[in-house]
This record gives structure tokens, C-alpha cells and sequence, in this order.
């Protein structure tokens, strides 16, 4: 089975203060994504990456970077956390077998800034 | 931009009534998928759909394509309570994912 964990279920922070959420895949694969989930709005892309080292952003990357310095681990880091980024975070993984694109979830990281 | 909407967002069954849920999105794509998120949990894959007319089903859940009408339905059989969760849709464009709002599903009895 396909397992990717997230760092935390549940984290609050400060206004202002530099946060880093962990995504840990261990089936090898390629791409991973990072995604934000708010009520209403369903799952927004905020970056993804096909290989270690590669970036792209997503539909809004504004407020975020990323890290991929392995290939089963992706970060994401808000540099300076504000109240409009309080979400559910949530990561995936995918293998392109045959082009599936099918994405795998962790258990989502529910942040509140405070 | 690649938009897809689901309707309806909120669904509200009695046991064993039968529904739709429908996705709609505005560009080509020949892949479409199905989720199902249980309150406080991650997403869980239901159906991959990869081609015009593919047609899935499992238990009382079942997805179809249309990808002339750019149109997915997720058919629902006799409802029963262990269903109530949020459905989404998604769409692939580019090796990345396209997601429709979610439809908050609970089934009463």
C-alpha cells in the first residue's frame, strides 16, 4: 500500500512566524503536490514537483515556497504565516503509470494562525 | 483555465433513494476521478475514469464519462447511512489535478 505521512495533524502558529510542513512518501514516486482544502472552495493546488529539486507552482503559490531535496520528501514553508492561510493542508503523491496521474493523499495537516 | 463544478454541494438522502451528483469541467480531458473524504480524514480514491463512456461501479456507487459533454456523474443506489461523506470530482490537465468544490453528501434514515 501507498503510504504518505504529513509532520503534524494539527498545528497552530503565530502571525508572522515561519512554518514548515513535512510530506514523506515511501513508494518512490515521481511527483508530489501540495494542496490547501478550505469549505466551499474544494482543493486548490498550491505547488507540485516532478523531481527532486524541480518546482512549479500551482493555482496559488502566493505566500509559499517548497523544498524537494529528496525524492520521497516535500516541504512546504510558509515564510511569514498570516491568518488567511488558517487551512487544511493536505499532500499527494502520484506514479505515472500508464498516465493515471492517480494521486495518493497523507492524513492532511490542519493549520491555524493565530 | 481548466474549471470544474460539481452540483449538487449539498445532498441530503433518505435511505435507500437513489441520486446524482454531477461534474462538470471546461476543457478536454480523457481522465477523471472520484473521492470520497470522510469527515477529518484524507482523501480515498474511488474511480478513475479514462475514457468517453467508461462506466465504474462499486457497491452502490457508480461513475460514468462523457467526455464529449465534458460531463461525469456519480450515481448513487439505495443510500445508506455508511455513505454520508463529501464527494469530490477531479480532472487531469498537464500531470496535475483540477478539483470540483465537493458535494457534502449525509444520508438519513
Amino acid at each position: 500500500d501507498v503510504k504518505v505521512t504529513q509532520s503534524s495533524r494539527y498545528l497552530v502558529k503565530r502571525t508572522g512566524e515561519k512554518v514548515f510542513l513535512e510530506c514523506v512518501q515511501d513508494m518512490d514516486h515521481e511527483n508530489m503536490f501540495w494542496y490547501r482544502q478550505d469549505p466551499g472552495l474544494g482543493l486548490r493546488l498550491i505547488y507540485f514537483s516532478y523531481d527532486v529539486k524541480m518546482k512549479e507552482k500551482g493555482d496559488i503559490p502566493e505566500g509559499y515556497s517548497v523544498s524537494r531535496e529528496k525524492k520521497e520528501r516535500f516541504s512546504l514553508i510558509l515564510e511569514s504565516a498570516s491568518t488567511n492561510q488558517t487551512s487544511m493542508y493536505l499532500c499527494a503523491s502520484t506514479l505515472l503509470a500508464g498516465g493515471l496521474y492517480e494521486q495518493y493523499f497523507g492524513p492532511g495537516t490542519r493549520l491555524t494562525v493565530t | 483555465e481548466l474549471k470544474v463544478e460539481q452540483n449538487p454541494l449539498f445532498l441530503s438522502m433518505q435511505e435507500g433513494k437513489n441520486y446524482t451528483i454531477y461534474c462538470n469541467y471546461s476543457t478536454t480531458s480523457d481522465r477523471l476521478y472520484w473521492y470520497r473524504q470522510d469527515p477529518g480524514k484524507s482523501l480515498e480514491s474511488l474511480f478513475v475514469l479514462l475514457s468517453n463512456g467508461a462506466v465504474k461501479q462499486e457497491g452502490r456507487l457508480m461513475a460514468s464519462l462523457d467526455t464529449k459533454a465534458r460531463l461525469s456523474t456519480l450515481h448513487i443506489t439505495a443510500a445508506v447511512h455508511d455513505l454520508s461523506a463529501t464527494y469530490f470530482c477531479a480532472v487531469a490537465s498537464y500531470g496535475k489535478l483540477t478539483f470540483g468544490q465537493g458535494t457534502i453528501l449525509t444520508v438519513h434514515p
